[in-house]
């Protein structure tokens, strides 16, 4: 099978610009998780989709936001981009959802904000 | 406030040789436990899962163990290789509506032929 893939895989922007991530779960998973990884932060979850549904959202403001399509295939959005959104953003998928299930993460998107 | 704690923050030891990482939390209620290992530019990979009844589980030279009455878990690598070398993430998750893990800092560990 096939891992979960995420692109692009890096990702330069400016300020104030608005991005667009996408993540290909593992065939026949329909959970979506979604996190951020910075030097200072370490990781921090973003949200998780289940059946094109967000089931849990983490503190982030409002220019984050996500979606999950029909085939499970999920993006997530960043608007007005800032400096500190320079990150690392990992996807990961579970089968049927993150309870107790082992979640696989994609390779992850670098997103640098100039 | 859910937090978790890990230490050492780094770790240097020579191949071959055992190591042990340690990981505290706080996070309640509590639905279970995950060690990640994390190569340099990688996304992490799962090690174990524990929820609060198993106290310890093996993934090859990899065992986790949990203390749920103490809020402890330890990770304990046998015989290191110089693969083993990476970030080890603790994270904890939460039972209830609000479903959001909270992780560790992780331990940088390097392991020196």
């Amino acid at each position: 099978k096939a891992g979960v893939t995420q692109t692009p895989r890096y990702l330069i922007k400016t300020r104030g610009q608005q991005v667009t991530l996408s993540c290909s779960p593992i065939s026949g998973h329909r959970s979506v998780s979604w996190y951020q990884q910075t030097p200072g932060q370490g990781l921090q979850f973003l949200f998780e989709y289940f059946s094109e549904t967000q089931r849990n959202k983490g503190n982030f403001p409002g220019r984050f936001s996500g979606r999950q399509f029909s085939n499970s295939r999920s993006e997530m959005n960043v608007s007005t981009l800032e400096l500190g959104d320079s990150a690392l953003y990992l996807c990961a998928s579970s089968p049927r959802d993150r309870d107790n299930n082992e979640q696989f993460f994609g390779p992850g998107t670098r997103l640098t904000v100039l | 406030k859910n937090q978790v704690e890990q230490s050492p923050q780094s770790l240097i030891i020579l191949e071959g040789k055992n190591c042990t990482l340690q990981c505290n939390y706080t996070v309640s209620p509590f639905s279970n436990l995950r060690w990640y290992k994390q190569d340099t530019g990688r996304g992490p990979v799962s090690l174990t899962i524990m929820t609060f009844s198993e106290n310890t589980k093996s993934n090859g030279r990899y065992t986790a163990t949990l203390d749920a009455d103490t809020k402890q878990s330890s990770l304990h690598i046998t015989a290191s290789q110089l693969s083993d070398s990476a970030s080890y993430i603790c994270v904890v998750s939460a039972k209830g509506g609000s479903y959001i893990p909270t992780f560790g800092r992780g331990t940088s560990l390097i392991v020196h032929p």
